[in-house]
């Protein structure tokens, strides 16, 4: 079955840190690009970055830019969002996503929910 | 960045009607529009890619068109699952921002 499964996240302080992690199975990891979205609580979808196959192109959006980096482990299925600097407004759920071939994202994993708060 | 307006923010249907909803962006997308499907508590789900592909598993009654800045999703005959939120997104500029959602509800 193709699934990914995110997770890493949590409740941390305004100015903190959290890794998050999604784990890939079921298919070709390392043949996809691989990104990262969110959605506050109540709100829309927000693309966040996403990250080329081979893993060495990465796209930010502005809002992040700076204070996150994704990353990821072809031999470990593995894709990773390194987020720093961590702000109110950053509380939301986090998924990541694979993109097919045109673009488009095609598998999502059940979210992982990051609250930032004192 | 481009803007991506979904009309209208809410639709009331009865099951059994066709529900249609809108997408516009701001400037041409070319044929790179997505649509997806998000119930509470659940992750988005693809519906449609390149504006009228339907993805695997998607049911015939979903159907897409559209190019450029005009882009229709369409559901036949809704079905008690279909009552949910559909976002449109655009993926032909970086970065690739979805539509603020349209909640389909039971009339």
């Amino acid at each position: 079955e193709v699934q990914l499964v995110e997770s890493g996240g949590g409740l941390v302080q305004p100015g903190g840190s959290l890794r998050l992690s999604c784990a890939a199975s079921g298919f070709t990891f390392s043949s996809y690009w691989m990104s990262w979205v969110r959605q506050a609580p109540g709100k829309g979808l927000e693309w966040l970055a996403n990250i080329k196959d081979e893993g060495r192109e990465k796209y930010y959006v502005d809002s992040v830019k700076g204070r996150f980096t994704t990353s990821r482990d072809n031999a470990k299925n593995s894709l990773y969002l390194q987020m720093n600097s961590l702000r109110a407004e950053d509380t939301a759920v986090y998924y990541c996503a694979r993109q097919n071939w045109g673009g488009a994202s095609d598998i999502w994993g059940q979210g992982t929910m990051v609250t930032v708060s004192s | 960045e481009i803007l991506m307006t979904q009309s209208p923010a809410t639709l009331s249907v009865s099951p059994g009607e066709r529900a249609t909803l809108s997408c516009r962006a701001s400037q041409s997308v070319s044929s790179n529009l997505a649509w997806y499907q998000q119930k509470p508590g659940q992750a988005p789900r693809l519906l449609i890619y390149g504006a009228s592909t339907r993805a695997t598993g998607i049911p015939a009654r979903f159907s897409g068109s559209g190019s450029g800045t005009e882009f229709i999703l369409t559901i036949s005959s809704l079905q008690s699952e279909d009552f949910a939120v559909y976002y449109c997104q655009q993926y032909n500029h970086w970065p690739p921002v979805f539509g603020q959602g349209t909640k389909v509800e039971i009339k």
